[in-house]
């Protein structure tokens, strides 16, 4: 069974730049969930993806964006970057209807300057 | 909408000694799931637990177990045999049972360092 997978693991970005984050989920789950992490912080839900489509949103700006692909992998896009978007992000992936178990990738690391 | 609270930032106990962490949160659903997830220094997120709402028996898994008072809306963790790879963030988190809904809620956590 393969664990969820991220990459990169760390990222350094300009604030207006753009970056796109990407997630492997496990092996058997269809569902990936994006959470962003601050500093001393608990993860903050930023949206979830089930079947290709937005299956929730969390209180994130539309420049927050995302895909989900027919493998059930997907992609985090950030545009117009911001000092406040430096973060751990995490993307976790479960199977709909299944335990409600969400498994977490070891996180990309942002920093924006 | 649902809040998590986690009232200590920091613990510390001698290994092989049991700790309690706390978790109290506020929702006005009936059924619902909450989770605790260990973050050690390495960062990936590991589920430890989980339980049920609508279950009375309280979850243990392994040297884990919780005390679950769904009227008290209070879920502490509690680590017996505690060891040094124990030590790591701790978080408290909550997931209304709805599907299209599946989000987890977490509190913002407690640092469990395990002395030798």
């Amino acid at each position: 069974e393969t664990g969820v997978t991220q990459s990169p693991t760390h990222l350094i970005k300009t604030r207006g730049q753009q970056v796109t984050l990407r997630c492997s989920s496990q092996s058997g789950h269809n569902t990936v969930s994006w959470y962003q992490q601050a500093l001393g912080q608990g993860p903050q839900f930023i949206f979830q993806y089930y079947r290709e489509e937005e299956n929730g949103r969390g209180n994130f700006p539309p420049r927050f964006s995302g895909l989900q692909f027919p493998n059930y992998s997907s992609e985090l896009n950030v545009n117009a970057l911001e000092l406040d978007d430096s973060a751990l992000y995490l993307c976790a992936s479960s199977l709909n209807g299944g335990n409600y178990e969400q498994y977490f990738g070891p996180g990309t690391r942002l920093t924006v300057t | 909408a649902q809040t998590v609270t986690q009232s200590q930032p920091e613990m510390s106990v001698q290994e092989a000694e049991t700790v309690t962490l706390s978790c109290t949160y506020d929702t006005s659903e009936n059924n619902y799931y909450l989770f605790w997830y260990k973050q050690p220094p390495s960062r990936q997120m590991i589920l430890v637990i989980r339980q049920e709402a609508y279950k009375q028996q309280n979850a243990t898994e392994n040297r884990f177990s919780v005390n679950f008072q769904k009227a008290a809306k209070s879920f502490s963790l509690k680590i017996s045999d505690s060891q040094l790879g124990d030590t790591a963030m701790y978080f408290c988190a909550f997931m209304k049972h709805e599907w299209g809904n599946e989000k987890l809620t977490f509190g913002t956590g407690t640092r469990l360092t395990i002395i030798p």
